[in-house]
């Protein structure tokens, strides 16, 4: 069974802060992605990526980067946390061919920036 | 860019009730996933669509895409309150997403 595995349920950090949040899948996916949910507006498109090193911006990237060193994790960056970044995030992976799989997710971490 | 419109985003339903949620689309697709979320919990997969006319069931909960029209249906029949969730579709390689539908059973 896939796994998406994200560092943390619950995170809180300061105006200001640099925030990691990892995410790391175990089934040798091609294709990541990070997505905010807000209520009202569903999962919004943050960064995405097809494959190691490469990255694609989503519908809503500023303020936000992203890193993949490892097929496995996708990293995304808060270069300087800002109250409107707080939000759940949710990490997601999918296969590359394979009849168009769904995308497996992850639990979410629930950001706070004070 | 890709639009992505879930209608209605609120839904309460009695009980044996049926009743549709839709999904329309700003770009040509002919790809469509709905997702399933409950409270506090992250989404899974519910149905794949791949193809114009393409119906998928399970349950009381049934799919279909119409790519001509951009539009996709989510059927529910005979509701039951474990159907109580959010409802997501998503479009495109890239996996945009509705606003979803918080579908609310009650007896």
């Amino acid at each position: 069974d896939v796994k998406v595995t994200q560092s943390s349920r619950y995170l809180v950090k300061r105006t200001g802060e640099k925030v990691f949040l990892e995410c790391v899948q175990d089934m040798d996916h091609e294709n990541m992605f990070w997505y905010r949910q807000d209520p009202g507006l569903g999962l919004r498109l943050i960064y995405f990526s097809y494959d190691v090193k490469m990255k694609e911006k989503g519908d809503i990237p500023e303020g936000y980067s992203v890193s993949r060193e490892k097929k496995e994790r996708f990293s995304l960056i808060l270069e300087s946390a800002s109250t409107n970044q707080t939000s759940m995030y949710l990490c997601a992976s999918r296969p590359t061919g394979l009849g168009n799989q769904p995308q497996h997710f992850g639990d979410g971490t629930r950001l706070s920036i004070l | 860019e890709l639009k992505v419109e879930q209608n209605p985003l609120f839904l309460s339903m009695q009980e044996g009730k049926n009743y549709t949620i839709y999904c329309n689309y700003s770009t040509t697709s002919d790809r469509l996933y709905w997702y399933r979320q409950d409270p506090g919990k992250s989404l899974e997969s519910l149905f794949v669509l791949l193809s114009n006319g393409a119906v998928k069931q399970e349950g009381r909960l049934m799919a279909s895409l119409d790519t001509k029209a951009r539009l996709s249906t989510l059927h529910i029949t005979a509701a039951v309150h474990d159907l109580s969730a959010t409802y997501f579709c998503a479009v495109d390689n890239d996996m945009r997403f509705g606003a979803g539908t918080r579908l609310t059973v009650k007896p």
